[in-house]
């Protein structure tokens, strides 16, 4: 069956610079969601997307930005990189908000921002 | 989402039944109950989901008591593969599904 796929795998960044991540859900998810996992920590959540628009938001830095698109892709846009911005980003995609729907993760984006 | 508590770790003998409790005793009457792991750095894994009723997948089973305010998730023979964090977490109803991982239980299979 289909997963969730998330590109790059890895991604090597310096302080100061920008970070793209993407994110394509599972062949008729229409959810999507961010989550953040330092080293060491539980997994956070960052922000979420419905039918392309935002449906809720965690605690995601503001000089990150994120969208959802016609095809209900996502990307996750970070700039002005810090070095506490290094951690394990992890998409994850559902059929919908609702609580009764289970949600199905990606296998991460590792950044390392030097 | 509705406070969980979980041990911080448990072992479980090879081919053995692992026992993961869980409480939620705050738990509202139309919020689930998720089961999730994360085996090492990997994307966590959905695993299995119940409101009220005793639920079965090809992975585990969900015992949730009368009062849903504590659960159990059985993995019926456990394997050396399952050795991973086990997160229960109960997704606040109507708050757009977003999932709030807390302390789980590490577990360890033992050859």
């Amino acid at each position: 069956a289909a997963g969730v796929i998330q590109s790059p795998r890895h991604l090597i960044k310096e302080k100061r610079e920008t970070a793209t991540l993407k994110c394509y859900p599972i062949p008729r998810h229409d959810t999507v969601y961010w989550y953040q996992q330092g080293p060491g920590q539980d997994p956070q959540f960052l922000i979420s997307f419905y039918e392309k628009m935002q449906s809720d938001k965690g605690s995601i830095p503001d000089r990150f930005s994120a969208q959802q698109f016609s095809d209900y892709h996502s990307e996750l846009n970070m700039s002005s990189l810090e070095l506490g911005d290094s951690a394990l980003y992890f998409c994850a995609s559902s059929l919908g908000t609702a609580t009764f729907y289970e949600q199905y993760f990606g296998p991460g984006t590792r950044l390392t921002v030097t | 989402d509705a406070k969980t508590t979980q041990p911080p770790s448990m072992d479980c003998a090879e081919g053995r039944a692992a026992n993961l409790p869980c409480n939620h005793s705050t738990i509202s009457g139309n919020e689930y109950v998720y089961w999730y792991r994360q085996i090492h750095s990997q994307g966590p894994q959905y695993i299995i989901h119940g409101l009220k009723n005793n639920e079965t997948n090809e992975m585990a089973s969900l015992i949730i008591t009368e009062d849903r305010k504590s659960s159990t998730l059985i993995l019926p023979h456990a394997t050396l593969r399952d050795t991973a964090v086990y997160y229960c977490i109960v997704p606040l109803y109507n708050q757009g599904g977003k999932l709030i991982f807390g302390q789980g239980t590490e577990l360890s299979v033992k050859p």
